[in-house]
C-alpha cells in the first residue's frame, strides 16, 4: 500500500465551480499534513498547511480526519489558474516529506 | 532573497553514465534535500544533508550519492545511470535540519533524460 494516495483525477470543472478531492495516508503516526501545488513542468509549491480543526485560505478549505485518514482540500469559486496539480503530502515527525503521486485539477472557460 | 536554484536545466545522458547535479539553496538555509519526481508520479525522497552530512536518506541505491558544502549548497551524482532514472531531479531548501520544521522551497528542477 503507498504511504500516500490520491485520486489522480483530472478534475474538469467550469469556472465558478467547487472542486474537492481527498487523500489518504497510510501512517496513523503521522504529524504534518500539506498541500503542494505544481504547475506544469514546474517544481511544487507550498498551497497550505492543514491543521486538525480545519483551515482556510481565501478559496481554499484544507479538512484532516485523524480517524479515518484523510485529508481533502476544497475549492471555491474556481478560476482558471486554479488549473493544475495538487499534491497530498505527508509528514512522520523526521526530516522527510511524503508526496502523492497529486490530483489534476482542469479549469475551463 | 535568493531562491534555491539548479543546474543544468537539462541534461541528457547514455546508460551507464554517470550524472552530477547542482543546487544552490536559499540564502540563510541550512538543509538540504533532494526529490526524484518521475512522469505521473509525486516526488520521492532521495536524502538530505544538514550541515555537509547526510542525516537521512530514501529507498535509493548507493549510487546515488551526494555532498553538502560550507555555503550549504550542495551536490547529487548517479553513477551507472539506469533508464528508469530519467526524471525531474528537485532540490529543496529548508531550515530543518533533523526533523521537518519549515516549508521546503523548491528548485525549478534539472530534467535528466537517460538514453
Amino acid at each position: 500500500r503507498k504511504e500516500v494516495e490520491q485520486d489522480p483525477g483530472p478534475f474538469n470543472v467550469p469556472e465558478g465551480a467547487t472542486v474537492a478531492f481527498n487523500c489518504t495516508y497510510s501512517n496513523s503516526a503521522s504529524q504534518s499534513f500539506f498541500w503542494y501545488r505544481q504547475d506544469c513542468r514546474k517544481e511544487p509549491k507550498l498551497l497550505m498547511s492543514v491543521y486538525s480543526s480545519g483551515n482556510e485560505d481565501g478559496r481554499f478549505t484544507a479538512q484532516l480526519n485523524r480517524a479515518s485518514q484523510y485529508i481533502s482540500l476544497l475549492i471555491r469559486d474556481s478560476k482558471l489558474s486554479d488549473s493544475a496539480t495538487y499534491l497530498c503530502v505527508v509528514n512522520w515527525g523526521d526530516y522527510k516529506l511524503s508526496f502523492g503521486a497529486g490530483t489534476t485539477v482542469t479549469v475551463r472557460a | 532573497e535568493t531562491g534555491v536554484t539548479q543546474s543544468p536545466t537539462h541534461l541528457i545522458k547514455t546508460r551507464g553514465q554517470q550524472v552530477t547535479l547542482r543546487c544552490s539553496s536559499q540564502s540563510g538555509h541550512n538543509t538540504v534535500s533532494w526529490y526524484q519526481q518521475a512522469l505521473g508520479q509525486g516526488p520521492q525522497f532521495i536524502f538530505q544533508y544538514y550541515r555537509e552530512e547526510e542525516n537521512g536518506r530514501g529507498n535509493f541505491p548507493p549510487r546515488f550519492s551526494g555532498l553538502q558544502f560550507p555555503n550549504y549548497s550542495s551536490e547529487l551524482n548517479v553513477n551507472a545511470l539506469e533508464l528508469d532514472d530519467s526524471a525531474l531531479y528537485l532540490c529543496a531548501s529548508s531550515l530543518g535540519g533533523t526533523v521537518y520544521n519549515s516549508p521546503l522551497h523548491f528548485g525549478n528542477g534539472t530534467r535528466l533524460t537517460v538514453t
